[in-house]
């Protein structure tokens, strides 16, 4: 049962250079979330989405975009990177609120360093 | 918009202690979980609270929440090593964190 799965783990961009990263569930979740962890700064949030084909900001959205084509894919992208956005990346996914088991289950976490 | 503040931030405390770590919110919500992380790992959850006054224990950790007051609260009973993590609350449906308490604890 691989749960959620982050693509890549590791990446060091040059300043400008674009990417996508991809997040993957299998556990038919109707939330997934975006978040970025920084030292001494807990977790913010990026994006989220409700469901296929929406997308919603979260605390810090600029420089990034996301898109939810399917259920289970979450795609988190960089424009052009810039080294503010050097950060462990996480990705997260739960049922939906009316739920009763609405814990969200995170990925391993994707390290991006921008040069 | 929804702040979410835990403290403290940083606890060092010796085995065999107990200790309460906090977490205030803002606004209105019925829906606080509390998560732990290990040095370089990624999140595991430990409890969700979804209403007035719950309360859930695992071991030797018990979460609460008070929605009137918007305080949920983790309190470490006897504490041993093995609880040394960073922990972290979260709100609402948009899971919305805390800047985490990291806790350490000493023989």
């Amino acid at each position: 049962n691989a749960g959620v799965t982050q693509t890549p783990k590791f990446r060091v961009l040059k300043t400008g250079q674009s990417m996508t990263l991809l997040c993957a569930q299998d556990m038919n979740h109707e939330y997934m979330y975006w978040y970025r962890q920084d030292p001494g700064m807990g977790l913010r949030l990026i994006h989220y989405s409700v469901g296929e084909g929406t997308t919603a900001k979260g605390e810090v959205p600029d420089g990034y975009n996301v898109s939810r084509l399917k259920k289970q894919n979450f795609l988190l992208g960089l424009e052009s990177a810039a080294p503010s956005q050097t950060s462990v990346y996480f990705c997260a996914s739960s049922w939906r609120p009316g739920n009763m088991n609405t814990e969200a289950f995170f990925g391993q976490g994707t390290r991006l360093t921008v040069v | 918009e929804l702040k979410v503040e835990q403290n403290p931030l940083f606890l060092s405390m010796q085995e065999g202690k107990n200790y309460t770590i906090y977490c205030n919110y803002s606004t209105t919500s019925d829906r606080l979980y509390w998560y732990r992380q290990d040095p370089g790992k990624s999140l595991e959850s430990l409890f969700v609270l979804l209403s007035n006054g719950a309360v859930k224990q695992e071991g030797r950790l018990m979460a609460s929440l008070d929605t009137k007051a918007r305080l949920s609260t983790l309190h470490i009973t006897a504490a041993v090593h093995d609880l040394s993590a960073t922990y972290f609350c979260a709100v609402d449906s948009d899971m919305r964190f805390g800047a985490g308490t990291r806790l350490t604890v000493k023989p």
